[in-house]
């Protein structure tokens, strides 16, 4: 019952580094999330995907890219790393759209400098 | 555009007291709202959600929230809080556009 499993749980990248977060569900959800956190602002989407090769931008997606090629994974790729991109990061996935609730997994803590 | 508010940054409760945290949403028709917690270093975990029906939902952990069209409101409350449920709490609401949007959250400190 592994749920959503998120790698790595702690990074540190220098500006202009690039890295790749990993989200892997084992449920068979076909809609899968990605969303940083900031202090004090709540979760914003980056990118969503409602099925293999399927993928589309959140509310913040820049500096930011995903690729889904298989049901259980959604990489996220930072390219150029920032500052700003210094957050809390995390994957949920859903059977159905947001209907049934999000699994949420336990976060990837980015820090950039 | 919706929209979710909750105006509470930070509640502290005594242990055994009940608790209401507030969450307004913005959207013109009636939206799903849900409620989230989140322990320290963890993800979100669901507490209960509102599609339709009864406006007063059952959740887990013995939280429960009313559905307040009137208002747009989704309260969230509980009769007696124990030590184990301070934490983050965030409420939701999904429009129909494959997504959710979350409040900036409410801490929970429970003193004893």
């Amino acid at each position: 019952n592994a749920g959503v499993t998120q790698t790595p749980k702690f990074r540190i990248l220098k500006i202009g580094q690039s890295m790749t977060l990993q989200c892997a569900q084992d449920m068979n959800h076909n809609y899968m999330y990605w969303y940083r956190q900031d202090p004090g602002m709540g979760l914003k989407l980056i990118y969503y995907s409602v099925g293999a090769g399927i993928t589309d931008k959140g509310e913040v997606p820049n500096g930011y890219n995903v690729s889904r090629s298989t049901t259980e994974d959604f990489p996220l790729r930072l390219e150029l790393a920032a500052p700003s991109q210094t957050s809390v990061y995390f994957c949920a996935s859903s059977a159905d759209s947001a209907n049934y609730g999000y699994t949420f997994g336990s976060g990837t803590r980015l820090t950039v400098v | 555009a919706q929209s979710v508010t909750q105006p509470d940054i930070h509640i502290t409760v005594s242990e055994g007291a009940s608790l209401e945290l507030r969450c307004n949403y913005s959207y013109g028709a009636t939206p799903y709202l849900f409620w989230y917690v989140q322990s320290p270093g963890q993800g979100l975990q669901l507490l209960l959600k509102y599609f339709s029906g009864d406006t007063l939902v059952q959740g887990i952990k013995g939280f429960e929230a009313e559905f307040k069209r009137s208002q747009s409101s989704f309260n969230l409350r509980k009769p007696s809080v124990h030590w184990s449920d301070a934490a983050e709490y965030f409420c939701a609401v999904e429009t129909g556009a494959n997504n959710l949007f979350f409040g900036t959250g409410t801490r929970l400190t429970v003193i004893p």
